[in-house]
């Protein structure tokens, strides 16, 4: 398996506009999770799926952010508009908690997309 | 709710020495617990887990972790390090009872092993 799929890996946009991001899950994994990574607030769970369903989105710092899964093999997480702050590295992660050793498995993290608002 | 504690920002060790990088974690429930390491530019990576069984639990690249139950710790170690073992660690816990695998990170802890 290829591991979780993020694109694009880095993007520079400038403030006010949209920037999507997107995650391919490992195949079979039925959990979906985004997360950011700044220097100042370490690793922040943004917002996670279980079977494409948003479980729990308090993460999520304001309604400029958006995300979604259509179905299990893609999310997006969407800023509109984006501002300067929003510059961090956002990893999408994906797990499954089917009966392999008990349901009860890692996460796998993708590459991460180093986002950089001017 | 759970919390992760990793009490270091930073763990300096020579090159052969022995590495220890703490973690200890409050949760309701049996904890499922992991360290993963994040080398820079680059995604976090698994590296163990205790979920049951032996207290002591060996992982990949020769680390190891020891649970303690009555410390609430989850300790990383290794006997020997190596220059190549500088990155990020990260320790993480989940509640036995959280069907959706949602993991809590701590802060991490930046290891420095030097020649």
């Amino acid at each position: 398996d290829a591991g979780v799929i993020q694109s694009p890996r880095h993007e520079v946009t400038e403030m006010g506009q949209e920037v999507t991001l997107r995650c391919k899950p490992i195949s079979g994994h039925n959990s979906l999770f985004w997360y950011r990574q700044t220097m100042m607030r370490g690793l922040e769970l943004l917002i996670y799926f279980n079977n494409n369903v948003p479980i729990d989105d308090s993460g999520m710092p304001e309604d400029r952010f958006s995300a979604k899964m259509p179905n299990a093999s893609f999310s997006t997480l969407k800023i509109q508009p984006s501002e300067p702050r929003d510059s961090a590295v956002y990893f999408c992660a994906s797990s499954t908690n089917r009966l392999l050793a008990g349901g009860r498995n890692e996460q796998f993290f993708g590459p991460g997309t180093r986002l950089t608002v001017l | 709710a759970q919390s992760v504690a990793q009490p270091e920002d930073q763990v300096n060790v020579a090159e052969g020495n022995p590495l220890t990088v703490k973690c200890t974690y409050s949760v309701s429930g049996n904890p499922y617990l992991f360290w993963y390491v994040q080398y820079p530019n680059r995604g976090l990576q698994f590296l163990l887990k205790y979920i049951t069984g032996d207290n002591l639990v060996k992982g990949s690249y020769g680390f190891e972790a020891e649970f303690n139950k009555s410390q609430t710790s989850f300790h990383l170690k290794k006997p020997s390090a190596l220059v190549s073992d500088s990155a990020l660690y990260f320790c993480a816990v989940r509640p036995d009872n959280n069907a959706g695998n949602m993991l809590t990170f701590g802060g991490g802890t930046r290891l420095m092993v030097k020649p």
